[in-house]
């Protein structure tokens, strides 16, 4: 079974930073596109950053130049490193995994990790 | 003005038909396919539909999907009260260069 397990929120200061990770496991993650993608309290879904296989990234306009994402293929590890964080940035992010076929699509999703920007 | 448009809420009794729709543009349903997805507080999302209208193996056939020009839909049948949910449209938006979601339907099965 497809599994994606995200670690690393907690509480930061407006303008600190945060690296979230997501260990996979289950299926030959070199092979998958992966994604992180968001929920603030209260909002709905809103997707952060995507990294195909062909080292591809896309950002959404509210986190480009300061979050990064990455993967390390060899410890099955996807990476978001989240600077200069805002209070709007607070929110449940989720590593979610992207089908595989040509197009965008995720069909597999983490159980995500808290982030509190507060002072 | 939200790139996708979801309305906000929806509410049914159990055994009935309900439609959420998913309003767009070229730059994204009119040229790309769309996907769906549950969310239930506190869990995962699940992908309940994906390519407009396909379902993947688990999904019940009480979820179906559709979609014309810049505009999709979910409809779901013979409602219970575990269908309560989010539910959310997810499309490649060529413009943004980046997939969009929309803003989300809260169903409530009365």
């Amino acid at each position: 079974d497809v599994q994606l397990v995200e670690s690393g929120g907690g509480l930061v200061q407006p303008g600190g930073s945060l690296r979230l990770s997501c260990a996979a496991s289950g299926f030959t993650f070199s092979r998958f596109a992966m994604n992180w993608v968001r929920q603030a309290p209260g909002k709905g879904l809103e997707w952060v950053s995507y990294l195909t296989t062909g080292s591809e990234i896309f950002y959404a306009d509210s986190v480009k130049g300061r979050f990064t994402i990455s993967r390390d293929n060899a410890k099955n590890s996807l990476y978001l490193q989240m600077n200069s964080l805002r209070d709007e940035d607070t929110a449940v992010y989720y590593c979610a995994r992207d089908w595989g076929s040509p197009g965008w699509c995720i069909d597999n999703w983490g159980q995500g990790t808290l982030v509190i920007v507060s002072s | 003005q939200p790139v996708l448009t979801q309305p906000p809420s929806a509410s049914v009794t159990p055994g009935q038909r309900v439609t959420i729709s998913c309003s767009g543009s070229n730059s994204n349903i009119g040229n790309n396919y769309v996907h769906w997805y549950q969310h239930l507080p506190g869990t995962a999302p699940k992908l309940l539909i994906y390519r407009n209208d396909q379902r993947p193996s688990g999904v019940p056939d009480r979820f179906s999907g559709s979609k014309s020009g810049t505009s999709a839909s979910l409809a779901i049948s013979g409602l219970r009260s575990e269908d309560e949910a989010d539910y959310y449209c997810a499309v490649w938006d060529a413009s943004l260069s980046g997939p969009v979601f929309g803003g989300g339907t809260k169903l409530t099965v009365l």
